[in-house]
């Protein structure tokens, strides 16, 4: 079965550093992009990034480039996103995807499946 | 930068009723328009992905067309378990956006 586990709900302070994470199992991790979308508490689903595994190229949503870091390990099976400096604005849900579709998305991309979710909660 | 719009926002319909929902890109996305649904408190799940394939496993009352600018997500005859919000996706150029997510419950 494919699946993508997420790291647990987190509770930091404004201005901490965190490094959430999403094991892929169940497939090659190397042949599937992994993206990353945020879910603000009652709002929509926001892309923030992606990165290929196998190289680690990553792009970012402009709204999320410069404010978070999306790394992989391969020999783990496991991408992260981070943060150097929370904020009380960066409380959300955070979702991992695997990148579905044609090669190299030219053709369409979609996100299956998607992981469990991790809650981030940054209050002072 | 393609923004996807979605109408109704919400909506509330009988079970057994027939449900439409439309989304709208801002420029030509040929029929790379995928749809999800998600359930209170669950991550999305895909339903439909370039527009009209239905996700393995995904029940036949789902459906969806379109090509271009305009497409439509349909629930043929709405179920309980099928309260959720509906989202639309597009990829272009290293960009992937959603709409802004359609809300249904039952009357």
């Amino acid at each position: 079965e494919v699946q993508l586990v997420q790291s647990g709900a987190e509770v930091k302070k404004p201005g901490e550093s965190l490094r959430i994470s999403c094991k892929g199992s169940g497939y090659s991790f190397t042949s599937y992009w992994i993206s990353w979308v945020r879910q603000m508490p009652g709002k929509g689903l926001e892309w923030m990034g992606r990165i290929d595994p196998s190289d680690s190229y990553t792009n970012y949503s402009p709204s999320f480039q410069g404010h978070v870091t999306i790394s992989a390990d391969k020999s783990i099976s496991t991408a992260y996103l981070q943060w150097s400096s929370l904020k009380a604005s960066d409380t959300a849900m955070y979702y991992c995807a695997r990148v579905r579709g044609s090669t190299s998305c030219y053709a369409g991309c979609w996100f299956d499946p998607w992981g469990q979710g991790t809650l981030v909660t940054v209050s002072s | 930068d393609i923004q996807m719009t979605q109408s109704p926002s919400s909506l509330s319909a009988s079970v057994g009723d027939r449900v439409t929902i439309t989304c709208q890109a801002s420029q030509d996305i040929s029929n790379y328009l995928n749809w999800y649904q998600q359930k209170p408190g669950k991550a999305p799940k895909l339903l439909i992905y370039d527009a009209s394939n239905l996700e393995t496993g995904v029940p036949s009352r789902f459906s969806g067309s379109g090509s271009g600018t305009d497409f439509t997500f349909t629930i043929s005859s709405l179920q309980p378990e099928d309260i959720a919000t509906y989202y639309c996706q597009q990829y272009d150029n290293l960009q992937f956006t959603f709409g802004p997510g359609t809300k249904v419950d039952i009357k």
